[in-house]
């Protein structure tokens, strides 16, 4: 079974919806992100978390908002969708005693039409 | 501010030929390198690692990548490309703190 899981793997959605995805992961990390990825733009980083109670902003969080269920699951939402949050989304943890290398899941392909 | 770029959109080899995909970053402090693979609908994966110690790095599926501090990269390699090495590349840096900052990507292409 993959260490990192994402849901839904794809998913088409109007303007004005909301829209949650998921992540769990089995790695037993406590540190969890949220990236958004766009063709020729690497990563831009939408929310992490060091903990359960630990959840901070990163350099693209508008109109983005993130839930820490569990050590285990992190889940990014879409208040109110928008065509310019088309994009493929990851979920990945961290284990800071390995210099933090990140373990990504499969990724969500969002569209909003 | 702390940047990695990757000059290259992509490369393009012949397979069995050698290959190299390059990264050079800006950051404040000692830097921990990485290199991730990302295949067609799929997630990032790791491949390898600079943190201290020898500055050539050896990980997965043969590749390599060597840190050269004075020239601030962190150039991946492998000897011989394989068509199933054909994919986009990662460079990402970080320097100890919260945040892992990704270049760009780079498409290789192996050609049979």
């Amino acid at each position: 079974d993959a260490d990192v899981t994402q849901t839904p793997r794809n998913r088409i959605t109007k303007t004005g919806k909301r829209i949650m995805l998921e992540c769990s992961q089995t790695k037993g990390h406590d540190r969890m992100y949220w990236y958004r990825q766009d063709p020729g733009l690497g990563l831009q980083l939408i929310y992490y978390s060091f903990d359960v109670k630990d959840i901070n902003k990163g350099e693209i969080s508008d109109g983005y908002s993130v839930s820490r269920q569990a050590q285990a699951k992190f889940s990014l939402s879409l208040e109110s969708a928008i065509p310019n949050q088309t994009a493929l989304y990851f979920c990945a943890t961290s284990d800071p005693f390995r210099g933090d290398t990140q373990y990504f899941g499969p990724g969500t392909r969002l569209t909003v039409l | 501010a702390q940047s990695v770029a990757q000059p290259e959109d992509q490369v393009n080899v012949a397979e069995g030929n050698p290959l190299t995909v390059k990264c050079t970053y800006s950051v404040s402090g000692n830097p921990y390198l990485f290199w991730y693979v990302q295949y067609p609908n799929r997630g990032l994966q790791f491949l390898l690692k600079y943190i201290t110690g020898d500055n050539l790095v050896k990980g997965s599926y043969g590749f390599e990548a060597e840190f050269n501090k004075s020239q601030t990269s962190f150039h991946l390699k492998k000897p011989s490309a394989l068509v199933s090495d054909s994919a986009l590349y990662f460079c990402a840096v970080n320097t100890g703190g919260f945040k892992t900052i990704f270049g760009a990507g780079t498409r290789l292409f192996v050609k049979a």
